[in-house]
């Protein structure tokens, strides 16, 4: 079955670029049914969105880290790549990659994402100098 | 973009039911009916229990089930049991710039 597994660096300085990647196996990131999302944790609190990315290359950002969030991916690798720059301690959290459907909504006439359906067992990134 | 907002907290009874509530705005809850819950146990990632307000994934027990009033979306178990016990995450559709907005998230207590 599908599975997500995010990896990278567990500690960041503060100034510099977080980067995570995500390996999807067990099915295709080229899927034209499945969207790939970021979403983080900051310790004992809330669930927040970071973005999504289509195997196209289509990207959607959070309003409020769009300047500093870039979402990328590589389908030979079936992966897709997070990379927060300018990070500070705020930006402390467990990082997952989260998979989410891409349905046709007829009445809205776009396409909309679905629920994060599979998610990865997450990575903790500590920012600290 | 602001949070959904649910309640800190809610306990109840083993066999009991509870309501977790959701309230948005016209920008999102109200708008569509893609709301998602999701359940989180300590130290695991997010489970998807309800999606599309009130539909349940493959697996998930009949005794969770999604609502929707208005701008106030709502997750109902009913029969608790102790391993129930988790926090619980409101998710919604917030349309293509905006795109998805959590919940603060709800710990449910089962006393």
């Amino acid at each position: 079955q599908l599975q997500l597994q995010e990896s990278g660096p567990g500690l960041v300085k503060p100034s510099e670029t977080l980067s995570l990647t995500c390996t999807v196996s067990g099915g295709s990131i080229s899927s034209t049914t499945s969207y790939w999302g970021c979403i983080r944790q900051p310790p004992g609190k809330g669930l927040e969105w970071i973005g999504t990315i289509y195997y196209s290359g289509s990207t959607y950002y959070n309003p409020s880290l769009k300047s500093r969030v870039t979402i990328s991916v590589d389908t030979s690798k079936n992966q897709f790549s997070l990379r927060l720059s300018s990070v500070t301690a705020a930006d402390t959290a467990v990082y997952y990659c989260a998979r989410h459907g891409r349905y046709y909504d007829h009445v809205w006439g776009t396409y909309r994402f679905g629920a994060f359906d599979i998610w990865g067992q997450g990575t903790m990134v500590t920012v600290s100098s | 973009q602001s949070a959904l907002t649910q309640p800190r907290s809610v306990s109840g009874s083993p066999g009991q039911s509870v309501t977790i509530s959701c309230t948005g705005t016209g920008s999102d809850v109200g708008d569509y009916n893609y709301v998602s819950w999701y359940q989180q146990h300590p130290g695991k990632a997010p489970k998807l229990m309800s999606y599309d307000v009130s539909k349940r994934p493959s697996g998930v027990p009949d005794r969770f089930s999604g609502s929707k009033s208005g701008n106030t979306a709502s997750l109902t178990i009913s029969g608790l049991q102790a391993e129930d016990e988790a926090d619980y995450y409101c998710c919604s559709y917030a349309g293509t710039y905006t795109s998805v907005v959590f919940g603060g998230g709800t710990k449910l207590t089962v006393l």
